[in-house]
């Protein structure tokens, strides 16, 4: 069954820590991405990765960094240094040949 | 700056009736034009897409109708189902990248 896991479903952050989230996909895309979702908000850009070993930043990537170190593997880690972190964050994925960009089933992040 | 102005913000329909939500870009180099459906705690999914040589599709009860002069594109649910309830984003993205940039959201609630 193809498709895109986000693990865990819900996530909760103490202060001054640092949280990661796991994004793994068997769809064979080439470009991965990492959205975060705030009420009201739409959906912003936080990191993306079009290939293995490079990553680029978003329109919000203070606060957070990733790795691309597997095709099937992009995980987001969120810093101590974000200081807002509690939203819902989407990951998705793209094939070479296609514009369409399929997304997991998200992580609730969320501060105590 | 959000490069994708969506509303309304939410819009309540009887059953049978017709969901209109308008998007408006100014990024010229804007080419490919998609809608996502989203359900509570679920990751979007894409619905419908549009290039701009086009100036509608539909697919089933829903129909994008597309200005690119006015550079407006708005998503038409036809004969809305309490199965429509759910949030809907518009995007835009360039041929260069693929990087979509999303509007806010419209949350549409169908009564039955």
């Amino acid at each position: 069954d193809g498709g895109i896991t986000q693990s865990p479903k819900y996530l909760f952050r103490k202060e001054g820590q640092n949280v990661t989230l796991s994004c793994e996909q068997n769809l064979n895309h080439d470009a991965m991405y990492w959205y975060r979702q705030d009420p009201g908000q739409g959906l912003r850009l936080i990191y993306y990765s079009q290939i293995v070993n490079d990553f680029q930043k978003g329109d919000i990537a203070e606060g957070y960094s990733v790795s691309r170190e597997k095709k099937e593997s992009f995980p987001l880690t969120v810093t101590s240094a974000q200081k807002n972190p509690t939203a819902f964050y989407l990951c998705a994925s793209k094939g070479r040949s296609n514009e369409k960009l399929f997304f997991g089933s998200g992580t609730q992040l969320s501060v105590l | 700056q959000q490069q994708v102005k969506q509303s309304p913000q939410s819009l309540i329909v009887q059953k049978g009736g017709i969901s209109i939500i308008n998007c408006a870009y100014e990024n010229t180099a804007f080419d490919y034009f998609p809608w996502y459906q989203q359900f509570p705690g679920k990751g979007p999914a894409l619905l419908i897409a549009i290039r701009p040589d086009v100036s509608e599709k539909k697919e089933g009860r829903f129909t994008i109708s597309f200005n690119k002069s006015a550079k407006q594109f708005s998503l038409h649910i036809m004969d809305s189902q309490p199965g429509d309830s759910a949030t809907y984003f518009c995007a835009a993205s360039t041929k260069a990248d693929y990087k979509l940039s999303f509007g806010a959201g419209t949350t549409v609630t169908v009564r039955a």
